[in-house]
C-alpha cells in the first residue's frame, strides 16, 4: 500500500463546477499536510496547507481527519486555468523528517 | 519563501556518462530534498541532502549512482552516474521553508 494515495482522475468537468479531491495517508503519525499544484512540465508549488481545523482560501477548501486519515481539497466555482495535477503531501518523521507526495489528480476544466 | 535555481534545465546525453545537477537556494535552508519524476507519475524521494554528511537515501537509490553532495546550506548536487535510458527522467531539488517545501525548476534529462 502507498503511503499517500489519490484517484489519479482525470476529472473532467465544466467551468462553474464544484469538485473535490480526496486523499488517505498510512502512517498515523504524519505532522504536516498540504495540497500542491503542478502545471505541465512544471515544479510543483504550494497551493495551501491543512489544518485539522480546515481551512479555505478564495475558491478552495481544504480538510484534515486525523481519526480517518483523511484529507480533501474542494474547488469551487472551477476555472479553466484551474487545469492542473494536484498532490496530495504528507510529512513524515520516520527516521528522518520527509515529505511524501501522492500520485495526484488531474484536473481538467472545460469551456 | 525561498527561491531554488536548478540547472541545468534539461540535457540530452549518451549512455554511461555522468549528470551533475546543481541547485542554488537563495537562503539558508536546513533541509535540501532530490526528487525523481517520471512522465505521467508523482515525486519519488531519491535522498534527503544533508549538510556536512553524507545523503540519506530512499529504498531502491544507491550512493553509487547517486552521489549527492550538500557543502553548505545553501547548495546541493546531484550527480546521475553512469546513465541508462532507464534514468530518462525529471529530478527536482526542494528545499524547506516554513513549514512547506519549495522546488527547483526541474531538470529534464534524456539519455539515448
Amino acid at each position: 500500500r502507498k503511503e499517500v494515495e489519490q484517484d489519479p482522475g482525470p476529472f473532467n468537468v465544466p467551468e462553474g463546477a464544484t469538485v473535490a479531491f480526496n486523499c488517505t495517508y498510512s502512517n498515523s503519525a504524519s505532522q504536516s499536510f498540504f495540497w500542491y499544484r503542478q502545471d505541465c512540465r512544471k515544479e510543483p508549488k504550494l497551493l495551501m496547507s491543512v489544518y485539522s481545523s480546515g481551512n479555505e482560501d478564495g475558491r478552495f477548501t481544504a480538510q484534515l481527519n486525523r481519526a480517518s486519515q483523511y484529507i480533501s481539497l474542494l474547488i469551487r466555482d472551477s476555472k479553466l486555468s484551474d487545469s492542473a495535477t494536484y498532490l496530495c503531501v504528507v510529512t513524515t518523521t520516520s527516521g528522518t523528517y520527509k515529505y511524501i507526495f501522492g500520485t495526484g489528480t488531474r484536473l481538467k476544466v472545460l469551456a | 519563501s525561498a527561491v531554488i535555481s536548478q540547472k541545468p534545465s534539461r540535457d540530452i546525453c549518451q549512455r554511461g556518462t555522468s549528470l551533475t545537477i546543481q541547485c542554488q537556494v537563495d537562503s539558508q535552508v536546513t533541509m535540501m530534498f532530490w526528487y525523481r519524476q517520471q512522465p505521467g507519475q508523482s515525486l519519488t524521494l531519491i535522498a534527503t541532502a544533508n549538510q556536512g554528511s553524507e545523503a540519506t537515501y530512499e529504498s531502491g537509490f544507491v550512493i553509487d549512482k547517486f552521489p549527492i553532495s550538500r557543502p553548505n546550506l545553501t547548495f546541493s548536487t546531484l550527480t546521475v552516474s553512469n546513465m541508462s535510458p532507464e534514468d530518462s527522467s525529471i529530478y527536482l531539488c526542494s528545499a524547506v521553508g516554513s513549514p512547506e517545501a519549495f522546488f527547483g525548476q526541474g531538470t529534464r534529462l534524456t539519455v539515448v
